[in-house]
C-alpha cells in the first residue's frame, strides 16, 4: 500500500536545464510535504518542504509545486549542476500523526556536464 | 560534527543471530525514528520514540525491539536474523514530533546471509 508515488526511475538533465521531478500521493489527509536528496551510502539529507495552505515554496534554484486537487507535487531544479545529480525522495505527512511521513521510492537525477 | 551517527555502517551476520544497531544524534531533537530501505528503494518507517516514549510503532515483526535509554539515543535490536531483514537501516531525528524535517544517519547496510 504505497502512498507516495515516484513514478519515473531516473532522470537525465543536461547541465544548466531545468529538472522537473514529480511525486504523486493518494491520502488526501496528507498536508505537508519535503523533498529529500541522497548521495550514495549516505542518509537522506533535506531539501525543501511545503504545507498544503501554499502551492508554491522556492529556494534558491530549488522549487516545489503543489496541486492538492491533483495529489501531485513537483520539485524543479533551475539551473540544473553536476552536483545535483543524486537520488530524490518525497514524503508525506498528515497533522497529528507524530510526524509519521510516507516516502516514495526515489529519482535517480543525473546531470550531464 | 555529525548531527546522526549509526554504528555499525556495515553487518553482516548468519541468519538466527541477535544483533543491535545504534544511534545517536547531538542536536537536541525529541523525536527519534528508525527506518528500513528494501531492495527496492522503499523507504519505510518502522518506529518513533518521543523524549523515549514509543509514538510510531508500524507492523513489523516482534523480532524488533527498539530501545531508547535516553532521547539522544534509539537503538535496535534483532533476534533470530531472518534473509528477509537484509537492508539498509536508517536511524533519523527530528525537533519534535509535529511536522518537520527529519536528520538521517548514513545507514547501516544488514546483510543476513
Amino acid at each position: 500500500d504505497q502512498q507516495v508515488k515516484q513514478n519515473s526511475p531516473s532522470l537525465s538533465v543536461q547541465e544548466g536545464r531545468i529538472s522537473i521531478l514529480n511525486c504523486d500521493y493518494t491520502n488526501s489527509m496528507f498536508d505537508y510535504f519535503l523533498w529529500y536528496k541522497k548521495y550514495p551510502a549516505e542518509g537522506p539529507t533535506f531539501l525543501i518542504s511545503i504545507s498544503s495552505i501554499k502551492d508554491k515554496n522556492e529556494d534558491g534554484r530549488f522549487t516545489v509545486f503543489l496541486n492538492k486537487s491533483a495529489k501531485h507535487l513537483s520539485l524543479h531544479i533551475v539551473p540544473s549542476q553536476p552536483g545535483d545529480s543524486a537520488v530524490y525522495f518525497c514524503a508525506a505527512s498528515a497533522s497529528g500523526t507524530g510526524n509519521q511521513f510516507y516516502f516514495g521510492t526515489g529519482t535517480s537525477l543525473t546531470v550531464i556536464p | 560534527d555529525t548531527a546522526v551517527s549509526q554504528t555499525p555502517k556495515y553487518l553482516v551476520t548468519q541468519m538466527g543471530n541477535d544483533k543491535s544497531i545504534k544511534c545517536e544524534q547531538n542536536l537536541g531533537h525529541d523525536t527519534m525514528y528508525w527506518y528500513k530501505q528494501d531492495s527496492k528503494k522503499f523507504l519505510k518507517i518502522m518506529f518513533s520514540y518521543n523524549n523515549k516514549e514509543l509514538i510510531i510503532n508500524e507492523t513489523v515483526p516482534n523480532r524488533f525491539s527498539p530501545k531508547s535509554p535516553d532521547k539522544a539515543h534509539l537503538n535496535l535490536h534483532i533476534n533470530s536474523l531472518e534473509l528477509g531483514d537484509s537492508a539498509v537501516y536508517f536511524c533519523a531525528s527530528s525537533p519534535n514530533r509535529v511536522s518537520s524535517e527529519q536528520f538521517f544517519g548514513p545507514g547501516t547496510r544488514l546483510t543476513v546471509l
